[in-house]
């Protein structure tokens, strides 16, 4: 069961552009959702969150927008920069997984140049 | 003001062999979880403790893994017996408390496990 979907597997953008990371979800419990960037060899880090009673939240060149009533939310990057290039995991909580997160299986994002 | 530290980063082990994986959570932080990261999928919760308990085992496989954090000592996660589908990145976490709101989670940069 596949409570949490990111769809795109990859996204290519240019220096200085947006880009957009998207994910889907279906356990309509959740109450706080996190984005991590994760470099190779490395654990994933913590990037910003929201929360259920939100719709967005904002922390400098990232942006992250929750739709409820769609069950979907995405991360906004602009300007993006080359060390942007990661691999971006949504990861919601809560609910009757409450203590734990239930990662999507990633984005690849690369920034180019 | 050290992180998570996990050990070792890199265990080769044989197949039959049993696997020890080690998290030190960060200083004040009484709550850890273990996340299985599988080649070319997202992380994958295991288990959740706190000093002496177990909170939620929900995602440990039934037979061969077994997990602890004792009142003294980092948390041990244990695979008995390891097959080739062990093969895996295991992440430890850890959070000041486990209650609502901000995840606090901090993750450290895992334990590669490699089975011959």
């Amino acid at each position: 069961d596949q409570q949490v979907k990111q769809n795109s597997p990859s996204l290519s953008v240019q220096e200085g552009r947006i880009s957009i990371l998207n994910c889907d979800y279906t356990n309509s419990m959740f109450d706080y959702f996190l984005w991590y960037k994760k470099y190779p060899a490395e654990g994933p880090t913590f990037l910003i969150s929201i929360s259920s009673i939100k719709d967005k939240n904002e922390d400098g060149r990232f942006t992250v927008f929750l739709n409820k009533s769609a069950k979907h939310l995405s991360l906004h990057i602009v300007p993006s920069q080359p060390g942007d290039s990661a691999v971006y995991f949504c990861a919601p909580a809560g609910g009757t997984s409450y203590g734990k997160l239930t990662f999507g299986q990633g984005t690849i994002l690369t920034v180019h140049p | 003001n050290a992180g998570v530290m996990q050990n070792p980063r890199h265990l080769v082990r044989r197949r039959g062999q049993e696997a020890r994986l080690r998290c030190s959570p960060m200083k004040g932080h009484s709550h850890v979880y273990w996340y299985r990261q599988l080649p070319e999928e997202g992380l994958k919760f295991m288990v959740y403790l706190q000093k002496e308990n177990i909170i939620d085992e929900s995602g440990m496989p039934k037979e061969r893994f077994s997990a602890e954090f004792p009142k003294e000592g980092p948390s041990i996660l244990r695979i008995q017996q390891v097959v080739r589908g062990d093969s895996a990145a295991y992440f430890c976490a850890s959070s000041p408390s486990g209650t609502g709101g901000n995840y606090g989670y901090t993750f450290g940069s895992g334990t590669r496990l490699t089975v011959v």
